[in-house]
């Protein structure tokens, strides 16, 4: 079993849609969780860092954690065509390393 | 502010070459490391360092040596190229493993 497994899509929704983005993972002494965006040909930038379990909000952005079932997600609400990319779902371990998930390719129609 | 800067953007080199990937980071970040993504892998760990003089191995290490002579930057070196190693290359910083890692915009490396 992969330490970080995250759904492959790649997903395709109309502009104005709620995208749900997800990963889940094995080790529960993970402690940090974070999203990451890839636009085409560039390296992935930060989108969302989160400690521990709960929801964080940032403009139409939110990460959620829940630690009992070991489950990440980002919602972004009312998607822009400007979303569409490749976002990653990154935990560092407790070894000095960072596992990435695979990414979700993201289309958002006008 | 440059970031994370990676040098060069694009190399074709032919199989059994070697070269060095160049990275440096001008945000005095202790912690360091390259992956390598590959199209349904993700990225994966190749090497990474957490201060200058200390440098480990990651996921994927075979055929690759780094040193960190200072805090700024952090080689990556091919020894001798196979087509396996046909990837792109992204090196990244932060100040501990535990924060949020600043990526450069990669080396697409091609080995023929």
């Amino acid at each position: 079993q992969k330490e970080v497994e995250q759904d492959p899509g790649p997903l395709s929704v109309p502009e104005g849609a709620i995208v749900s983005l997800n990963c889940t993972y094995s080790n529960s002494a993970f402690q940090y969780f974070m999203w990451y965006r890839q636009y085409s040909r560039k390296g992935p930038e930060l989108l969302m860092y989160t400690y521990s379990s709960g929801n964080k909000e940032d403009g139409r952005f939110t990460a959620q954690v829940d630690k009992s079932s070991k489950y990440i997600s980002l919602f972004i609400r009312d998607s822009q065509p400007s979303d569409s990319a490749t976002y990653l779902c990154a935990i560092p371990n407790t070894g000095n390393q960072f596992y990435f998930g695979t990414g979700t390719s993201l289309t958002v129609i006008p | 502010n440059a970031g994370v800067t990676q040098t060069p953007k694009f190399q074709v080199l032919k199989t059994g070459q070697s070269m060095t990937l160049q990275c440096a980071q001008d945000m005095n970040h202790e912690y360091m490391s390259w992956y390598r993504q590959d199209p349904g892998m993700g990225l994966r760990l190749i090497h990474y360092s957490v201060g200058a003089g200390i440098t480990d191995q990651g996921e994927v290490p075979n055929g690759y040596n780094v040193s960190r002579s200072t805090t700024e930057d952090f080689p990556l070196r091919l020894l001798s190229a196979a087509p396996s190693q046909t990837s792109v290359y992204f090196c990244a910083s932060s100040y501990t493993h535990n924060q949020p890692q600043h990526f450069g915009d990669g080396t697409r490396l091609s080995i023929l």
